[in-house]
């Protein structure tokens, strides 16, 4: 069975940083692809960053890109994304979604987490 | 990457079809075989309904069906029940290996 566990969220004052972290299980870790997909309070789903199975090719919304970082440890079945220069726009629940295939253009999310809240204010 | 367009809201009763669109442009949904659907209910984790289009998943219902005409794609769902309340949401393809999801569409079931 496929699992995907978030972890890391919390409250973080505006220009803070803050990393997430996906625990996967049930499945080849490094076979497939990976992303992050967030959902304002009261708003719909917004996808964020993907990465390739290999941890070879990184690809980032407009909105996050320069600030966050994602990566992921083959090793650990573990995906992360690095929150940097957070502002009040990036409070939202953070999901982690496992890819169809192993590159960043196969289709996102046939299963995902049960997300984590992040919430950035003073 | 400006979200795909989906109705707010959508209604209908036990038994009766309904079907909601999501809109794009030439560079997302007019270009690409590449539009999931995902159902949401709140506090949990979205489920995955179709992909490329009209393609379902293992286990998910044939009640459920998507489409797809130039810029605008729509799942259908057929038969209502109680249970398909829930958020519905698109998502497509929009090149350099990024997506773009819908605003999103709340289905009330009567």
């Amino acid at each position: 069975e496929v699992q995907l566990v978030e972890s890391g969220g919390g409250l973080v004052q505006p220009g803070g940083s803050l990393r997430l972290s996906c625990a996967a299980s049930g499945f080849t870790f490094n076979n497939y692809a990976m992303s992050w997909v967030r959902q304002a309070p009261g708003k719909g789903l917004e996808w964020v960053s993907g990465i390739s199975g290999s941890g070879g090719s990184t690809f980032y919304a407009d909105r996050v890109k320069g600030r966050f970082t994602i990566s992921r440890d083959n090793s650990k079945n573990t995906l992360y994304l690095q929150m940097n220069s957070l502002r009040a726009e990036d409070t939202a629940v953070y999901y982690c979604a496992k890819a169809r295939g192993g590159i960043v253009g196969s289709t996102p999310g046939d299963y995902w987490g049960q997300g984590t809240l992040v919430t950035v204010s003073s | 990457q400006s979200a795909l367009t989906q109705p707010a809201s959508v209604s209908g009763s036990p038994g009766q079809s309904i079907t909601i669109s999501c809109t794009g442009t030439s560079s997302d949904v007019g270009s690409y075989n590449l539009v999931s659907w995902y159902q949401h209910h709140p506090g949990k984790a979205p489920k995955f309904m179709i992909y490329e289009g009209t393609e379902r998943p293992s286990g998910v219902s044939n009640r459920f069906s998507g489409s797809k005409s130039g810029n605008t794609a729509s799942l259908t769902i057929s038969g209502l029940q109680a249970e398909d309340e829930a958020d519905y949401y698109c998502c497509s393809y929009a090149g350099r290996s990024t997506w773009v999801f819908g605003g999103g569409t709340k289905l009330t079931v009567l």
